[in-house]
């Protein structure tokens, strides 16, 4: 299975930052990634798809880039309802997941 | 509106076994795959694995495989998976997930959740 690196794990900023998050595959997967959030208690919310494509509903302020093995998930004027686990996913044939990483207030 | 119901939580021994199910409503269960996903407490997303709803044919995570069976029944528009073998490192929530096969792009994600089965493995 392709492996999916997320970095960092855990992230802290205040509102109004930008924010980046990484993840990196193991091989190349040209633009098959997905992103979701996850707040506590909640089942993921799916925002970007094959890279950089949003989600219907998903503010501007998210955008996804990247492709091969490198990809950015970018919060451009982070607001109090992002503060939220999120996590990256290929998502060609095997549909794995990165480790996840928190974005806390700072 | 569509909508996933699992079953509820398990408390199984070691060396058993554990299925779970999946009840799809609010949209046609034929169109769409079902992927399981679990968390362990404090742990991030674990893929183990989809079944397609063309053919019914299944992908499991390299790590599950021999070990976990993914069916499902159109009749009643349910999903189950079944996991063999249970150790402590079992214990999570397991979630399905119902699987968009995006078209245009070749790509899939997950747009519903269901609620999420708790499974204690215990010796």
């Amino acid at each position: 299975d392709i492996q999916m690196t997320q970095s960092p794990s855990y992230l802290s900023a205040s509102i109004g930052d930008k924010v980046t998050i990484t993840c990196r595959a193991s091989q190349s997967i040209t633009t098959y990634v997905n992103w979701y959030q996850q707040k506590p208690g909640k089942a993921p919310r799916p925002l970007i798809y094959v890279a950089s494509v949003l989600q219907s509903g998903v503010p501007a302020r998210f955008s996804g880039s990247g492709s091969g093995t490198h990809f950015t998930l970018t919060i451009t004027g982070l607001q109090p309802e992002d503060f939220a686990t999120y996590f990256c996913q290929h998502s060609s044939s095997t549909l794995t997941f990165g480790g996840g990483t928190k974005v806390d207030l700072k | 509106q569509a909508q996933l119901v699992q079953s509820g939580p398990e408390v199984k021994r070691t060396g058993t076994s554990v299925k779970v199910s999946c009840k799809a409503s609010g949209y046609t269960f034929s169109t769409y795959g079902v992927a399981w996903v679990r968390q362990a407490p404090g742990q991030g997303l674990e893929w183990l694995g989809w079944i397609s709803n063309y053919k019914d044919q299944t992908k499991y995570a390299e790590n599950m495989q021999g070990r976990i069976t993914m069916t499902r029944d159109k009749a009643t528009t349910t999903a189950y998976m079944e996991l063999e073998s249970l150790t402590s490192d079992d214990t999570a929530v397991y979630s399905c997930a119902r699987v968009v096969h995006d078209v245009l792009t070749a790509s899939y994600y997950f747009d519903v959740w269901g609620q999420g089965t708790l499974v204690t493995v215990s010796s």
